[in-house]
């Protein structure tokens, strides 16, 4: 079944850039599916960040969506993320998943098993 | 963005009782709402979507309900595996929102 692995530098400094990678396996990056980036900050809730399909159609959320860009590569199977400009309250854990559609539903049943991003100097 | 509010925040039952978490959206979303459970340390896992389709390998306990608005998350008999953090979530909007999470704790 479809695993994803998530990957990326666990410290970064203010002002900095973000990087993370979702490698996806046992399956296909270009399947019907849109693939998700979603944060959560310590002792708080998800956020959804963004999606992407293997096309390279994106959405991503109004209140990130000056800082936020995700890319997909085909050839490695995998899709990335970049948040520039990053504050102390880019702090969280970073999960991708993958999103499923059956009719009437639209919904994340594969998610990695998150990274852990700080930021600070 | 469509607001998700969730209700409890939080909530103490214990084993064998029956528990409903309520979500309502700002805006109508159809059926367009999920369930995650999520364990600390964890990633959230689906366990109800489109309103009220119980995801493959998830115990028949759990059960959800509504549309438009107004949904509701009932599991009917309380497990010791069931004390978690759910999160309702929409998908009518293509800016996905989660509700704030409701901790579910042992009394």
């Amino acid at each position: 079944q479809v695993q994803l692995q998530e990957s990326g530098p666990g410290l970064v400094k203010p002002s900095g850039t973000l990087s993370l990678t979702c490698a996806v396996s046992g399956g296909s990056i270009s399947s019907s599916n849109w693939w998700s980036w979603v944060r959560q900050p310590p002792g708080k809730g998800l956020e959804w960040i963004g999606e992407i399909y293997h096309s390279g159609s994106t959405n991503y959320n109004p209140s990130l969506k000056s800082r936020v860009t995700i890319s997909v590569d085909k050839s490695k199977n995998q899709f990335s993320l970049k948040l520039s400009s990053v504050t102390a309250a880019d702090t969280a854990v970073y999960y991708c998943a993958r999103f499923d559609a059956r009719p009437g539903g639209y919904y994340m049943d594969v998610w990695g098993k998150g990274t852990t991003v700080t930021v600070s100097s | 963005d469509i607001q998700m509010t969730q209700s409890p925040s939080s909530l103490s039952a214990s084993v064998g009782d029956r528990v409903t978490i309520t979500c309502r959206a700002s805006q109508s979303i159809s059926s367009y709402l999920n369930w995650y459970q999520q364990k600390p340390g964890k990633a959230p896992k689906l366990l109800i979507y489109a309103a009220s389709s119980l995801q493959s390998g998830v115990p028949s306990r759990f059960s959800g309900s509504g549309s438009g608005t107004d949904f509701t998350l009932t599991i009917s008999s309380l497990q010791p595996e069931d004390f978690a953090t759910y999160y309702c979530q929409q998908s009518y909007s293509t800016s996905i929102t989660f509700g704030q999470g409701t901790r579910l704790e042992i009394k």
